[in-house]
């Protein structure tokens, strides 16, 4: 099966300006999430959709962040505006609802994620 | 949500067995134990996981112990592939919260 595809690969953007962030998860898969990844650390949750709805978005900066999935297929991320600090690599998984033991279980699938440098 | 404890850092030799430790004294009774490695520039791939039986596949063994507060991801034969960052991470029955934490760096000696 194809895997989770992810562009731009690279993008380096000026503090202020916007960037968009584009995922296609794995076909079939209702379940997608988007982690932000600074260098040395582990990736962070920013939201979790379940088809097109949000599941999760506690960790998301919604002053400048946002992020959607209108069709419950692919999804955008987007910074607007961007800071120093959002330098990082922004990581697009999916995973099926169900998995063998049921629910919940199945194992996310990600992408290589979009590495943006901000100066 | 359940928090997990694992060494920053480790080292084995090209061929040896590894036994990568994680501690997660507050995992819940319906918590999975789930393990992803991520080589470096790539995104995290699943390795694992399981809740209360030890587990075997293709790429490793997990090995939980009898009250469930501690698990280890065994790699039968290290090879300079296995190189990689080593993720333990609980999940909850509803699916929602899947949080890495900062993982531990094995670096596999030729």
């Amino acid at each position: 099966e194809a895997g989770v595809a992810q562009s731009p690969r690279y993008k380096i953007i000026e503090k202020r300006q916007s960037v968009a962030f584009w995922c296609n998860p794995i076909s079939g898969h209702a379940t997608l999430y988007w982690y932000q990844q600074i260098l040395g650390q582990g990736p962070k949750l920013l939201i979790q959709f379940q088809n097109n709805g949000v599941v999760d978005d506690s960790q998301l900066p919604k002053d400048r962040f946002s992020a959607e999935r209108l069709k419950g297929v692919d999804s955008t991320l987007k910074i607007q505006p961007a800071k120093l600090e959002d330098s990082a690599v922004y990581l697009c998984a999916s995973s099926s609802r169900m998995g063998q033991e049921g629910a919940y279980n199945s194992p996310l699938h990600f992408g290589n994620g979009t590495r943006l440098t901000v100066t | 949500d359940a928090k997990t404890t694992q060494p920053n850092s480790m080292e084995s030799n090209e061929e040896e067995p590894v036994h990568l430790p994680c501690n997660h004294s507050t995992i819940s009774g319906t918590d999975y134990i789930h393990w992803y490695r991520q080589l470096p520039s790539q995104g995290p791939e699943y390795v694992i996981h399981g809740l209360t039986s030890n587990v075997n596949n293709r790429m490793a063994s997990l090995a939980i112990a009898e009250d469930r507060k501690s698990s280890t991801l065994i790699l039968h034969r290290a090879t300079l592939r296995d190189a990689a960052v080593y993720y333990c991470i609980l999940r909850d029955n509803t699916g929602n919260q899947f949080y890495f934490g900062t993982g531990t760096s094995l670096t596999v000696i030729p």
